[in-house]
């Protein structure tokens, strides 16, 4: 079964109002996760590096006040979107590396958020 | 230029063909190299690790040339079920910082 599990898969919402998507860690604790964006027949494109109990790391040309990340615990990291545009609809995924040593990374199912 | 490119095909093929697909990547700092498999709509998943002495997992063989920075995924006796994007990857900067190709779609036809 999936290791890395995303919530929610599914999300429809208006244009201006916040999403929150949950990237949870379910058998193993991870320091350190990733969130990644996927336009259509596009590459994954990384986001952002969410570390626990410190500031997630943003790559260039992405927005921190807009992409809001908080890993507040060993096995959850949340992404808000805020404000939300038609133009973020996309595919949203996690990742995570298990805290086991052995760098295996995990990705979630992603979640597909669609802005009318 | 992008970091990790690949050809987006698609490759359309019939069953039981072999199919080459190529990759190149800019950062010659990179160090660990992936193909990853995702089916539409679906997160990705590691098909398998690329080294430069050649990695063989039963019909996939993947293969590293750290001269040419070029990333290879060969893929034998094709089954309708290997239908899907193949992505490469390189590991970039920080630890487990993974980097993208755009994917080549393959499709395979009876």
């Amino acid at each position: 079964g999936a290791v890395v599990s995303q919530h929610p898969s599914w999300v429809i919402c208006k244009s201006g109002t916040s999403v929150k998507i949950e990237c949870r860690s379910l058998d193993f604790q991870a320091t350190t996760m990733f969130w990644y964006r996927q336009f259509p027949k596009q590459s994954l494109m990384l986001m952002a590096t969410s570390n626990e109990g410190s500031k997630a790391t943003y790559e260039q040309g992405v927005e921190k006040d807009k992409f809001l990340i908080n890993h507040a615990s060993l096995t959850l990291s949340t992404l808000t979107v805020t404000s939300a545009h038609p133009e973020d609809s996309s595919f949203y995924i996690c990742s995570a590396v298990s805290n086991r040593g052995t760098g295996e990374l995990f990705f979630g199912e992603g979640s597909r958020l669609t802005v009318l | 230029r992008k970091e990790v490119e690949q050809d987006p095909g698609p490759f359309n093929v019939p069953e039981g063909a072999t199919v080459a697909f190529n990759c190149t990547y800019s950062n010659s700092a990179s160090q660990s190299f992936f193909w990853y498999r995702q089916d539409c709509r679906k997160e990705p998943k590691l098909l398998m690790s690329v080294y430069s002495s050649g990695n063989e997992d039963g019909r996939f063989t993947a293969q590293l040339n750290r001269a040419s920075q070029y990333i290879s995924l060969l893929i034998r006796d094709s089954k309708l079920s290997d239908s899907a994007t193949y992505l490469c990857v390189a590991v970039s900067g920080g630890y487990n910082k993974l980097i993208f190709g755009a994917g080549t779609r393959l499709a395979v036809h009876p």
